[in-house]
């Protein structure tokens, strides 16, 4: 079974571009989760999707983020313009039952906004 | 008050110990509890769920829980060097019913 997978694996781009995340989770978890670590500081919780639903988009910074998945499948998060406080590591998790289940997480994303 | 919060280390304990690493959440209607192992530059691995109070083992790993006092602890026995990470403690946000909160990590450091 494939875990979760996440592209691309690092990503540098200058203040003002914009970047694309995809996830792609475990076949079959209907729960897709994004989460952000900012060095030196805790993983933060940005939305929780079940298919193609949001269900909790309490943790997205603001409008700049914008999360899609479509069909139900793999996921992207979208970040137009970057800014520099935007740069962290992306982590995408996936699991069968909201809230209850572990999550199974992806290798993440290294953002680098210069 | 921090949602999860952890001591963030280092802590040291020397190879054949036991390692002790505590937890506290806020949210008295959290249901379910992890502990997660993060290597550095490495995503996060599952060691430890668990669910009802008591303790919980498997392998060298322990889970304990008590609800009343919102504590969840990990104890790791016999300490390899390999166990050498930032341990991760994370919980359910049961008003939600969708977040899993992540505390900061306690990084452990196993000495030869």
């Amino acid at each position: 079974e494939a875990g979760v997978t996440q592209f691309p694996s690092h990503s540098v781009i200058e203040k003002g571009q914009t970047v694309t995340l995809r996830c792609d989770p475990i076949s079959g978890h209907d729960n897709l989760y994004w989460y952000r670590r900012v060095m030196g500081k805790e993983i933060k919780f940005l939305l929780h999707f079940v298919k193609e639903s949001k269900q909790d988009e309490s943790g997205m910074p603001n409008n700049r983020f914008l999360a899609e998945r479509t069909g139900g499948t793999y996921s992207t998060l979208k970040v137009q313009p970057a800014e520099l406080e935007d740069s962290g590591v992306y982590f995408c998790a996936s699991s069968q039952v909201r809230g209850e289940a572990p999550l199974h997480f992806g290798n993440g994303t290294r953002l680098t906004v210069t | 008050q921090k949602e999860v919060e952890q001591n963030s280390g280092p802590l040291s304990v020397p190879e054949g110990a036991i390692a002790s690493l505590n937890c506290t959440y806020s949210d008295r209607g959290s249901q379910s509890f992890f502990w997660y192992r993060q290597y550095s530059g490495k995503s996060p691995e599952l060691i430890m769920s668990i669910y009802s109070n008591g303790d919980k083992e498997d392998g060298r790993f322990t889970a304990q829980l008590n609800k009343a006092s919102q504590y969840v602890s990990l104890l790791i026995r016999d300490s390899q060097p390999s166990d050498s990470a930032t341990y991760l403690c994370a919980v359910n946000w049961r008003s939600s019913a969708s977040k899993i909160i992540f505390g900061s990590g306690t990084r452990l450091s196993i000495r030869p």
